[in-house]
C-alpha cells in the first residue's frame, strides 16, 4: 500500500522559535496533502489542504501566516509552525491522495511540544 | 452538508466477543465511506472503504462493515475481538463529487474500544 511519512516523530522547541515538520509521500505522487491537528482522545480538526505548486487552503479559523504550508513538489508537503506557543503543542498528522484514489493515506504523525 | 456521528465514545467487550462500532453519515451525493483505526501516538490506519458494490465490505485484521443506504449508516464489525483490537476508531465520509470539496475527509470524533480478556 501506499506510504506516507513524516519528519520529525516528536520535536521540542522553545516558545518564539518556529518548527517545520516534513510529510513525504514515498511511493506515489501526492496531487493533494492534508495537514490535520489532534487534541488527546479528539477527532482530527483539518488545518488546510494543499495542492502541488498552488496555495494551501485553509480551514476557518487556522491562522495561515502562523502555520505556513509549502507543497512544492509531488511527493513533499511542509508544515511551519511559526513563533511557536504552548497551545501550539499538539499532534500533528499530514495525508495524502494521488490523482486516481478515493482514499488518503496517513502518516504517523508529529508530537510537537512547546516549551 | 457533510458529517458523520459515532454516537459511542467508549466500546467495551470481552475477547471473542462480536463487537460493533457505529457510524451513521450524512453527505449531499453518494458516500464514500471510510474506517480508520488509531494506536497510541501513531497517525491512522486504514481499515477498509466502501465505494460501490456490495454492502458488506470485508477489510483488514477481521474487520467488516456494512453500508445502509436507508439508515444512512456504516457499522464497523468484528465476529470475535481481540485484545489487540483496543484502539481509536474513526469513521469517516467523502463526498463523491471530489472537484467540490478537493477530496477532504469528514471524520467522526472517534470511539474508543476496549477489548478485556
Amino acid at each position: 500500500g501506499a506510504v506516507v511519512s513524516q519528519h520529525p516523530s516528536r520535536v521540542i522547541c522553545k516558545s518564539g522559535t518556529s518548527v517545520k515538520i516534513e510529510c513525504r509521500s514515498l511511493d506515489f505522487q501526492a496531487t493533494t496533502m492534508f495537514w490535520y491537528r489532534q487534541f488527546p482522545k479528539k477527532s482530527l480538526m483539518l488545518m488546510a489542504t494543499s495542492n502541488e505548486g498552488s496555495k494551501a487552503t485553509y480551514e476557518q479559523g487556522v491562522e495561515k501566516d502562523k502555520f505556513l504550508i509549502n507543497h512544492a513538489s509531488l511527493t513533499l508537503s511542509t508544515l511551519t509552525v511559526t513563533s511557536a506557543h504552548p497551545e501550539d503543542s499538539s499532534f500533528y498528522i499530514c495525508s495524502a491522495s494521488g490523482l486516481s484514489s478515493y482514499e488518503q493515506y496517513f502518516g504517523p504523525g508529529t508530537r510537537l511540544t512547546v516549551t | 452538508a457533510q458529517s458523520v456521528a459515532q454516537p459511542e465514545d467508549q466500546v467495551n467487550v470481552a475477547e471473542g466477543n462480536p463487537l460493533t462500532v457505529k457510524c451513521t453519515y450524512s453527505v449531499s451525493g453518494n458516500p464514500y465511506l471510510f474506517w480508520y483505526v488509531q494506536y497510541p501516538n501513531r497517525g491512522l490506519q486504514f481499515l477498509l472503504k466502501y465505494i460501490t458494490g456490495d454492502n458488506l465490505v470485508k477489510g483488514s485484521y477481521g474487520f467488516e462493515a456494512e453500508f445502509n443506504k436507508s439508515q444512512t449508516s456504516f457499522h464497523l464489525k468484528k465476529p470475535s475481538a481481540l485484545v489487540s483490537d483496543s484502539a481509536l476508531y474513526f469513521c469517516a465520509v467523502r463526498d463523491s463529487d471530489r472537484g467540490s470539496t478537493l477530496g477532504r475527509l469528514y471524520f467522526g470524533r472517534g470511539t474508543q474500544l476496549t477489548v478485556w480478556p
